[in-house]
């Protein structure tokens, strides 16, 4: 079945620790995005990527990092966590410049 | 800044209509969107609108007026699983998305 999946669904993870959270397309979208998800608040943008091989820094990249080897492939990278990592995070993609995003099932991170 | 600003909450009863509001404020203007939560789920898309007026898909409509900054988004016939966020989110002029924090809406019966 075509579409986008996360993992993993759910960790909890100590501060200070590294942790990838993966996502994986099979859509052929040439845009990818990582938000996160806090009660509140609307989904920010963490970073994205247009196309294979860029990347670009959304609205809270801060302590975040990814990489775009190919179409399929965006993984989202802590460094080293901090308790304010602690969020939903959702991995979307879409044909460039349209807005109807195809959303991962989310990956619920609590750092302590 | 850039702005988007919708109802935190709102009940309405099964088998009734309900309008979400939305306003925004953004750089430049690509087309409205509108996409449903589920609690504990994805966002799934709903309606673009990137001309003024109306767009209906079923029991849900969609409206946008550019000049005014606004749009709604209309559902008839309330049904409990529409118990769920409506999320509004514009593309500015560098097509990225600018997302409200959604509205909640609580369907009773």
């Amino acid at each position: 079945i075509a579409g986008i999946t996360q993992a993993p669904t759910s960790q909890i993870l100590a501060a200070g620790r590294r942790m990838t959270l993966r996502c994986t397309q099979d859509m052929r979208h040439n845009a990818m995005y990582w938000y996160r998800q806090d009660l509140g608040l609307g989904l920010r943008l963490i970073h994205y990527s247009n196309t294979a091989g860029t990347t670009g820094k959304g609205e809270v990249p801060d302590g975040y990092s990814v990489s775009r080897a190919n179409t399929d492939d965006f993984p989202l990278t802590l460094a080293s966590a901090v308790p304010s990592q602690t969020s939903v995070y959702f991995c979307a993609s879409s044909l460039q410049n349209t807005g109807e995003l195809f959303f991962g099932e989310g990956s619920r991170l609590t750092v302590l | 800044g850039q702005n988007i600003d919708q109802p935190t909450e709102m009940t309405a009863t099964e088998g009734a209509i309900v309008q979400i509001n939305c306003t925004y404020q953004t750089s430049g203007f690509n087309g409205l969107f509108w996409y449903q939560q589920h609690a504990g789920e994805a966002p799934t898309f709903l309606s673009y609108n990137v001309l003024d007026g109306l767009e209906e898909k079923g029991r849900f409509s969609s409206f946008l007026s550019r000049s005014k900054g606004y749009s709604y988004l209309l559902l008839k016939e309330l049904q409990m699983k529409d118990s769920a966020s409506y999320l509004c989110a514009v593309m500015d002029s560098n097509y990225q998305l600018i997302w409200g924090a959604g509205t909640k809406l609580i369907i009773k019966p």
